[in-house]
């Protein structure tokens, strides 16, 4: 099961772009690339998914490089509502897609 | 949107007591799952369940907890003998068929809190 890291937190402020990275050095041929947003007391919520190259959907982007080993989440001018803990997960075909969590990286938006 | 929703949103139980939480899944879902949030880690995974039967379980997943799915709709979470260490956030998920069976990703609900006391 691939393994992934990301920043413990990160503080930005309103109307920023901000970019969280992930690495998973171990990710597999199959593997997709899924980040998630969690708000306090609530599920996580699913922002996008990719395998390779770059994903955009109308909340965010998602660059993968070429070798896959890395991504990155870009947020658009980002609001303080945006604050959340935001994880990066590898889905793991073999294992019906379970989905292995990290401690997710905190953002925090300051006005 | 389609979403996926749990009862109780809370749940309070003595230890010892069986609990049964509650999910309703995206209607034409077929993949579903069951994690648990301890307050402030990790969000953890327990089972996954596909054709009627579990396709994968973790060690967190023993001989206590069971999962059904009873009906067309629901897809149950059974803890027999609750424990205080059982005390949680446990989220249901649920995603669609893709191609190959992957590529699609998992929507979750907004979980239940059980407490044990």
């Amino acid at each position: 099961l691939a393994k992934t890291t990301q920043p413990i937190s990160m503080d930005s402020y309103e109307g920023q772009e901000v970019n969280i990275t992930c690495s998973h050095n171990n990710i597999a041929t199959n593997d997709y690339i899924t980040w998630y947003q969690q708000f306090p007391s609530q599920g996580p919520r699913f922002i996008i998914q990719g395998y390779k190259t770059k994903v955009t959907n109308e909340v965010a982007s998602l660059f993968i490089p070429a070798d896959r080993k890395s991504s990155t989440l870009s947020l658009p001018r980002v609001s303080l509502s945006d604050t959340a803990v935001y994880y990066c997960l590898v889905g793991d075909v073999d294992s019906n897609y379970q989905l292995i969590w990290g401690a997710g990286t905190k953002l925090i938006i300051k006005p | 949107e389609p979403e996926v929703t749990q009862t109780p949103s809370h749940q309070v139980t003595q230890m010892g007591q069986e609990v049964i939480l509650r999910c309703v899944p995206i209607s034409n879902h077929l993949y579903f799952y069951w994690y648990r949030q301890i307050l402030g880690q990790k969000v953890e995974f327990l089972v996954s369940f596909y054709n009627n039967e579990i396709s994968e379980k973790s060690e967190i997943f023993d001989d206590q907890f069971s999962v059904e799915r009873p009906d067309g709709s629901n897809f149950t979470l059974k803890i027999r003998s609750t424990k205080l260490e059982d005390s949680a956030m446990y989220f249901c998920a649920s995603r669609g068929e893709g191609v190959r069976g992957h590529g699609e990703p998992q929507h979750f609900g907004d979980g239940t809190r059980l407490s044990i006391l």
